[in-house]
């Protein structure tokens, strides 16, 4: 596509339901970002995919987020049983591989009540 | 661990003014990446600098590196109202050519009339 997709672009849940938010990268970008940007805070780093492998999956912040991604293209970040801290934008990236410019989605707001 | 420090965090001046933004970090890198982030929006990719003493220009932004200091300045020249967003620094996570960045917390400028 033109640009990295994400969706939902709004997803409203409640305290201890799990969420998927998926990443559609630019076409033939082989390298995939997940970051996290909470109110008042920086981009948090969250996983690195390249192709369909997750060399650094470091940032993720506790088991209860996991993701995945299939045919080196599109990605699910999951978050199970969700708690009021998880509550932000999740930013997804793209790129074609190596120290090339990021390009990120538009993000998905997430708000748990 | 990498840290990467902006200053000032946030900034409001006057249209036609000068204004100088910082952008520390703390371990080797030879590239280090701005980019721009207006309210609700995703970021953009502003500049990357790729070696030391690495200067570019764009309108009235401009950016240089020097890293042997391991700093970075984005130098705002006659600020015009449009410049009102965050801008964020980035470091590779690595020092290298994966593209895992670590933000800054990001500089918040506001140009008032």
């Amino acid at each position: 596509g033109a640009g990295v997709s994400q969706s939902p672009s709004n997803k409203v849940t409640e305290k201890g339901k799990d969420v998927e938010l998926r990443c559609d990268p630019i076409s033939g970008h082989t390298a995939l970002y997940w970051y996290r940007q909470s109110l008042g805070q920086g981009l948090e780093f969250l996983i690195y995919f390249q192709g369909n492998s997750a060399p650094d999956k470091s940032g993720l912040p506790s088991d209860r987020f996991s993701a995945e991604r299939t045919g080196g293209s599109v990605s699910t970040l999951t978050i199970q049983r969700t708690q009021q801290e998880d509550s932000a934008v999740y930013l997804c990236a793209s790129s074609p591989g190596g120290a090339n410019v990021l390009t990120f989605g538009a993000g998905s707001r997430l708000t748990v009540l | 661990e990498l840290k990467v420090e902006q200053n000032p965090l946030f900034l409001s001046m006057q249209e036609g003014k000068n204004y100088t933004i910082y952008c520390n970090y703390s371990t080797t890198s030879d590239r280090l990446y701005w980019y721009r982030q207006d309210p609700g929006k995703s970021l953009e990719s502003l500049f990357v600098l790729l070696s030391n003493g690495a200067v570019k220009q764009e309108g009235r932004l401009m950016a240089s590196l020097d890293t042997k200091a391991r700093l970075s300045t984005l130098h705002i020249t006659a600020a015009v109202h449009d410049l009102s967003a965050t801008y964020f620094c980035a470091v590779d996570k690595y020092g290298g050519s994966q593209g895992n960045l670590i933000f800054g917390k990001g500089t918040k400028l506001s140009v008032k009339p």
